[in-house]
């Protein structure tokens, strides 16, 4: 089941560079999408959302871009911190389902 | 902060044991869901709950799985006759309304490592 896909399983980013992770879907009935964040021994952690209305949604240094037509959405996170070194992970949803679909991870270092 | 907790935080198992993983979801939420990670692989999908019955489930939720809201607090998932493809770490989530759309995210808990030996 590849409906959600990360395809850059790690970064590396400098701190106070950006980052930008990516994320690619097949299943056009997607309408929600979702970035979490998942340090290790931990569950994922919510970090920011979009809907299939909108093309961008910003909160302080995350910004989620959605390209529908191209069913592609990208997390920036500017400035990149240390604290930001995790495993995040894109998540899509449809509007009369009740479950995520998530891409496989992409891993994220930011190095001081 | 209200969050989801879960217990054990590892659970080892021999093959063909029984096994419950508990979960207390946020207090006012009302969609509780269970999900999987295989270590390696993706975060998938088990099965959601609300208002007392499946919403929906994934082919991955056999005659094997249950889930259960023994009281107002816990959310429970069995699994009857373990296998060690079952070994996993088990993520239960909740949310306050179905999850799509404004406000509808899932909070995960920390997860309990499920080893089948």
């Amino acid at each position: 089941d590849q409906q959600v896909k990360q395809n850059s399983p790690s970064l590396s980013v400098q701190e106070g560079r950006i980052s930008i992770l990516n994320c690619d879907y097949t299943n056009s009935m997607f309408d929600y999408f979702l970035w979490y964040k998942k340090y290790p021994a931990e569950g994922p952690t919510f970090l920011i959302s979009i809907s299939s209305i909108k093309d961008k949604n910003e909160d302080g240094r995350f910004t989620v871009f959605l390209n529908k037509s191209a069913k592609h959405l990208s997390l920036h996170i500017v400035p990149s911190q240390p604290g930001d070194s995790a495993v995040y992970f894109c998540a899509a949803n449809t509007a009369a389902g009740n479950k995520l679909t998530f891409g496989g991870g992409t891993r994220v270092l930011v190095k001081p | 902060e209200p969050e989801v907790t879960q217990t054990p935080s590892h659970q080892v198992t021999q093959m063909g044991q029984e096994v419950i993983l508990r979960c207390v979801p946020i207090s006012n939420h009302l969609y509780f869901y269970w999900y999987r990670q295989i270590l390696g692989q993706k975060v998938e999908f088990l099965v959601s709950f609300y208002n007392n019955e499946i919403s929906e489930k994934s082919e991955i939720f056999d005659d094997q799985f249950s889930v259960e809201r023994p009281d107002g607090s816990n959310f429970t998932l069995k699994i009857r006759s373990t296998k060690l493809e079952d070994s996993a770490m088990y993520f239960c989530a909740s949310s306050v309304y179905r999850t799509g759309g404004t406000n509808t995210e899932a909070f995960f808990g920390q997860g309990t490592r499920l080893t089948v030996v």
